[in-house]
């Protein structure tokens, strides 16, 4: 069956943009996740949804990082004013329950901000 | 602020060799434990899981990981490493309280094998 899937693959900012990073989990996950793993480093939590609400956001590192999912399925994280640390994979996972600890990881979006 | 340790950031083995990779947590309460596995080119995906009982948990590809409590370990094992067992492993925990799904993750231990 399909997997989690990411989009765009790779990503260039200048510095200032603002950008839009997609996700869509697999279906009828409920409970979705965005982590950002900078280059040699493991991957870091940013924000989880369930269904639709966003019940842990303690991650995002200032308020320019903004995650939605408005009908419970697909989520973007947006970036506004893009600045050259945010240069980053982004991965995305999603698990089946609210309850289920395993995350099914899509193949990250590369973020690089010139 | 809760942390997990990989004590080995690069590892180069020859195949047939055994294989241990150690990966140490902070936090005192119920957690969850992973090793998330990375081939070259490759997503995330899932090598083994802890929650609660056995604490030696066998995963795929002849992988094992042992969880003792007292030491707030989560060792990887393979006794005999293969050519195609060359990836980036990653360590995972989820402090088990609430609403807690997040993971917090080691830095990774990258491993080459030799044929």
């Amino acid at each position: 069956g399909a997997g989690v899937s990411q989009s765009p693959r790779y990503k260039v900012a200048k510095r200032g943009q603002d950008v839009a990073l997609r996700c869509d989990p697999i279906s009828g996950h409920v409970s979705l996740f965005w982590y950002q793993q900078a280059l040699g480093q493991g991957p870091e939590f940013l924000t989880y949804f369930q269904n639709e609400a966003q019940l842990d956001k303690s991650g995002l590192p200032s308020d320019r990082f903004f995650a939605e999912r408005p009908e419970g399925s697909v989520s973007t994280l947006k970036i506004q004013r893009t600045q050259q640390e945010d240069s980053a994979v982004y991965l995305c996972a999603s698990s089946l329950a609210a309850g289920a600890y395993e995350q099914y990881f899509g193949p990250g979006t590369r973020l690089t901000v010139t | 602020a809760q942390s997990v340790s990989q004590h080995n950031h690069h590892v180069i083995l020859s195949e047939a060799a055994s294989l241990e990779l150690g990966c140490n947590y902070s936090y005192g309460g119920t957690v969850n434990l992973f090793w998330y596995v990375q081939y070259p080119g490759q997503h995330l995906q899932l090598l083994l899981k802890y929650f609660s009982g056995d604490p030696l948990v066998k995963g795929i590809k002849g992988f094992e990981a042992e969880f003792i409590k007292s030491k707030f370990s989560f060792n990887l094992r393979k006794p005999s490493v293969q050519w195609s067992d060359t990836a980036e492993y990653f360590c995972a925990v989820n402090q088990n309280a609430g609403n807690n799904r997040k993971l917090i993750w080691g830095l990774g231990t990258s491993l080459a094998v030799n044929p």
